[in-house]
């Protein structure tokens, strides 16, 4: 596999249930991100890992956890959401991330909606 | 504040020529960035500006002017499959600040 790979595409969960999104990258990159986009918003960025350290948590509700085990791979790991939390979540990499110049490059993202 | 303007959506014909302007008003400044994402499609980066004057990629071309806080994205000799959202993002102090997008829509 090449690039930034994403699972699952889609995913459909209940307000109680627990679930995990899984993002890989193959770039060799040191930096990834999350990100949720909503319809006509701008991409919001959730949490920064830079060299598996996690450098940004942009005011995201703990109902949202994420882990970096290594630089390859981020997680989010999910519970107790609620509907407006329906969105399109995007993992990013790029290949440091304490200044914003380089280009990052972004996974499919997961379609969750929230019931 | 932080705040990046681009218009919501914007009609073109195929074989034309359309601008999108993009205008932003940041603490910090690292360079302009464009992506284009296609529906249901992950973003995928077209072009970055961090001095002033035009950049050009073949059909696409990207200006900046600094001093006015301002972008645009030129796509000339337009093709369907340029139907997508264009997104304009300024690399601020430690994160990316993105547009709302573009939605571009192509015509016969």
């Amino acid at each position: 596999e090449t690039g930034v790979t994403q699972t699952p595409r889609h995913l459909v969960m209940g307000m109680t249930n627990k679930k995990s999104l899984k993002c890989e990258q193959h770039l060799g990159h040191n930096a990834m991100y999350w990100y949720k986009q909503s319809a006509k918003k701008p991409l919001e960025l959730m949490f920064v890992y830079n060299f598996k350290e996690q450098t940004e948590n942009n005011s995201v509700p703990s109902r949202f956890s994420p882990e970096c085990p290594n630089s390859s791979h981020l997680f989010l790991h999910l519970h107790t959401l609620q509907p407006e939390d329906s969105a399109l979540y995007l993992c990013a990499s790029s290949p440091e991330g304490l200044a914003a110049t380089y280009e990052q490059y972004f996974g499919p993202g997961t379609r969750l909606t929230v019931t | 504040g932080q705040n990046i303007d681009q218009p919501t959506e914007m009609t073109a014909t195929e074989g034309a020529i359309v601008q999108i302007n993009c205008t932003y008003q940041t603490s910090g400044f690292n360079g302009l960035f464009w992506y284009q994402q296609h529906a249901g499609e992950a973003p995928t980066f077209l072009s970055y500006n961090v001095l002033d004057g035009l950049e050009e990629k073949g059909r696409f071309s990207s200006f900046l002017s600094r001093s006015k806080g301002y972008s645009y994205l030129l796509l000339k000799e337009l093709q369907m499959k340029d139907s997508a959202s264009y997104l304009c993002a300024v690399g601020g102090n430690y994160q990316l600040i993105w547009g709302a997008g573009t939605k571009l829509i192509i015509k016969p």
